[in-house]
């Protein structure tokens, strides 16, 4: 079956650090998304990169699709930036927009 | 993006009981879906909610326990019956409103059975 792996699965951080987050999948992709869960348990949408690289903020996100990964990039970490992070790749030849959601990195900021 | 909302945002429910949740978007969308998140679990695909006929359902889910309606391009529920404690989650509306679109989502109903 299509196998989505985060890692690492727990990420602990001083403020101010940076940190990378991966996602391995095991099929052809056409998309994929990252999204933030706060610990309101709302759903952000952070990036949405099929391959290349997109910046938004302190955030960036690279997705090698031939290579069949992506990168989350977080510099100068926050308190906010805690919560769980999920990559959920939509695969080639799947229903319109179907997800496949990893497990997650949850990651906590400490001030 | 389109606004997505989802009543209610949680409720405290009785075994046994059934409770429906409603999606809301605010401009027409192409796809509509229904997630499970268990505690402390990832995101689960329910079902496809198809515009004027049945939801596609994934495997290990059915139609009568977790029966769906989108009457229009707009709007869907989600009803969750007979339920049990096994049943508390998180459960979650997204949408996509084409091809080569993101997907997005709802804030969530927090469901909790006694």
């Amino acid at each position: 079956g299509i196998q989505v792996e985060q890692s690492p699965p727990d990420l602990i951080l001083q403020e101010g650090a940076n940190s990378t987050l991966r996602c391995n999948f095991s099929d052809s992709v056409n998309n994929l998304q990252w999204f933030h869960q706060n610990p309101w348990g709302q759903l952000i949408n952070l990036f949405y990169i099929p391959s290349g690289t997109k910046q938004n903020g302190r955030l960036s996100a690279t997705t090698v699709a031939t290579e069949r990964y992506s990168l989350l990039y977080i510099s100068s970490s926050q308190t906010t930036d805690s919560g769980v992070y999920f990559c959920a790749p939509r695969y080639r030849g799947s229903t319109l927009g179907r997800l496949y959601f990893g497990r997650g990195t949850q990651l906590t900021v400490w001030p | 993006s389109a606004v997505i909302s989802q009543k209610p945002s949680r409720d405290i429910c009785q075994r046994g009981t059934s409770l429906t949740i409603q999606c809301q978007v605010d401009s027409q969308v192409t796809m509509m879906f229904w997630y499970r998140q268990q505690p402390g679990q990832s995101l689960t695909l329910i079902a496809t909610a198809n515009q004027g006929s049945e939801a596609t359902y994934e495997s290990g889910f059915v139609i009568d326990k977790f029966p769906i309606s989108r009457p229009n391009l707009t709007f869907s529920t989600l009803t969750v019956s007979n339920m049990s404690p096994e049943d508390s989650s998180i459960y979650l509306c997204s949408v996509v409103s084409g091809v080569n679109q993101p997907q997005h989502f709802g804030d969530g109903t927090r469901l909790s059975i006694l």
